[in-house]
């Protein structure tokens, strides 16, 4: 079993809507968790750092966190097609800060 | 804004050649990460530096794979002899410290023919 599940989705979603992206994880020694967009060919941008339970909004996103189910999602408000990409969340806090990421999860919304 | 760069972005090579990946990381970033991203899954960590210092290369294949950060600056990631099973995305990330947030470069795309 791996330590970070996402379901890859491809996930099609219409322009305005709202979007759940989802991870489980089993370490219960992950202090924090991030969430990074990556677009094809280039590198992840960081969305959110979250290090506990609760929600954490910035603009669009908001990051929630359940470490009681070890549960983590990423919500996106008035979804645009440059949301377009692949969503990648990761768990840290055990080896030095390495980040244990999910196999991401592939959004396209179409206008 | 700073940004992690990386060079090259794209690179061949056939077989059994060697290659190697530059990352200068975001000025004043002590932790700096090399990962290894295959098509259609999440990166994976392939050695961690503190400063000049490697603290974690417990995924790093040795017997072909090098890393360096000489100065604690920037750093180079060696493949010799590469197989072609190394074909991925080699990212380079950096940190202010350890468990703070990840700033990740571009990428150097590998194909090994």
């Amino acid at each position: 079993q791996k330590e970070v599940e996402q379901d890859p989705g491809p996930l099609s979603v219409p322009e305005g809507a709202i979007v759940s992206l989802n991870c489980t994880y089993s370490n219960s020694a992950f202090q924090y968790f991030m969430w990074y967009r990556q677009y094809s060919r280039k590198g992840p941008e960081l969305l959110m750092y979250t290090y506990s339970s609760g929600n954490k909004e910035d603009g669009r996103f908001t990051a929630q966190v359940d470490k009681s189910s070890k549960y983590i999602s990423l919500f996106i408000r008035d979804s645009q097609p440059s949301d377009s990409a692949t969503y990648l969340c990761g768990g840290g806090g055990t080896s030095y800060g390495k980040l244990t990421f999910g196999q991401g999860t592939i959004l396209t919304v179409h206008p | 804004e700073a940004e992690v760069a990386q060079s090259p972005r794209y690179k061949i090579t056939e077989k059994s050649q060697a290659v190697a990946f530059w990352c200068d990381p975001i000025s004043g970033h002590a932790t700096l990460y090399w990962y290894r991203q295959i098509l259609g899954q999440g990166p994976e960590l392939l050695v961690q530096f503190q400063d000049e210092s490697v603290v974690d290369d417990s995924q790093l294949p040795k017997d072909r794979f090098s890393a360096e950060r000489l100065k604690g600056v920037d750093s180079t990631l060696k493949i010799q002899p590469a197989e072609l099973g190394d074909s991925a995305m080699y990212l380079c990330a950096s940190s202010s410290h350890s468990y703070n947030e990840q700033f990740f470069g571009p990428g150097t795309r590998l194909t090994v023919l």
